[in-house]
């Protein structure tokens, strides 16, 4: 069974705005890691945040992690067409040695 | 894709057929892994290798067995391949373990099973 779930699993914006993803998991997590998949092509890691921390930023990207609510959030501020692709989070058990996919959301930004 | 390298990059085989997929790797990673991924189900891990000669199984490896004789290749293998791995295989390769480290995606390679 999926430990990490995205919603929504679609998302359409327009080219300027920003696109926020939501990723729901069920079991304790030592961190938790956001992958972007462009049409065709193997999956790039964009971040990765750990347990104790709540937010992290890397250029457009920010992610937010609520241990409490078992949940975390990927936020693309000004998308851009180039965003367009799907994206997948992914969660390292707190016990074990293994990454769990979502089965992600599809972003489209229009130009 | 950082160093790694699927081959096929695209099979189509019969029922009942043995079929292996290779992943050669130039990152000199310990641990390497395969992935299948489908509609709806996002990636499931099949099997991985934290060293030579150490495979463990993942969440959906009935059908599939693996090897590794060397650090730089993973080889998975269909052993009789059925309509239902009509999927997309991907290597995926950590310096340390995955629950602390990011994987790296190799292009995937589409099989499919008539």
């Amino acid at each position: 069974s999926q430990q990490g779930e995205e919603d929504p699993q679609a998302l359409s914006i327009q080219e300027g705005e920003n696109a926020t993803m939501n990723c729901s998991y069920k079991t304790s997590i030592n961190n938790l890691q956001w992958y972007r998949q462009n049409s065709g092509r193997g999956l790039v890691h964009l971040i990765l945040i750990r347990s104790n921390e709540r937010e992290k930023h890397s250029g457009r990207l920010r992610v937010t992690l609520d241990t409490s609510k078992k949940s975390s959030s990927l936020l693309i501020t000004a998308s851009r067409a180039a965003d367009t692709a799907s994206y997948f989070c992914a969660t390292a058990m707190e016990y074990g040695n293994k990454l769990v996919f979502g089965a992600g959301t599809i972003l489209r930004v229009k130009s | 894709d950082a160093g790694i390298t699927q081959s096929p990059r695209h099979k189509v085989t019969e029922t009942g057929t043995p079929v292996t997929l290779r992943c050669h790797q130039t990152e000199n990673h310990r641990y390497m892994y395969w992935y299948r991924q489908d509609p709806g189900h996002g990636l499931r891990l099949i099997h991985y290798s934290y060293g030579v000669k150490d495979t463990d199984k993942g969440e959906v490896s009935d059908g599939y067995s693996v090897s590794r004789s060397k650090t730089e290749d993973f080889l998975l293998t269909l052993e009789s391949a059925t309509s239902s791995q009509t999927s997309v295989y991907f290597c995926a390769i950590s310096e340390s373990q995955a629950t602390n480290e990011k994987l790296f995606f190799g292009s995937g390679t589409q099989l499919s099973v008539l």
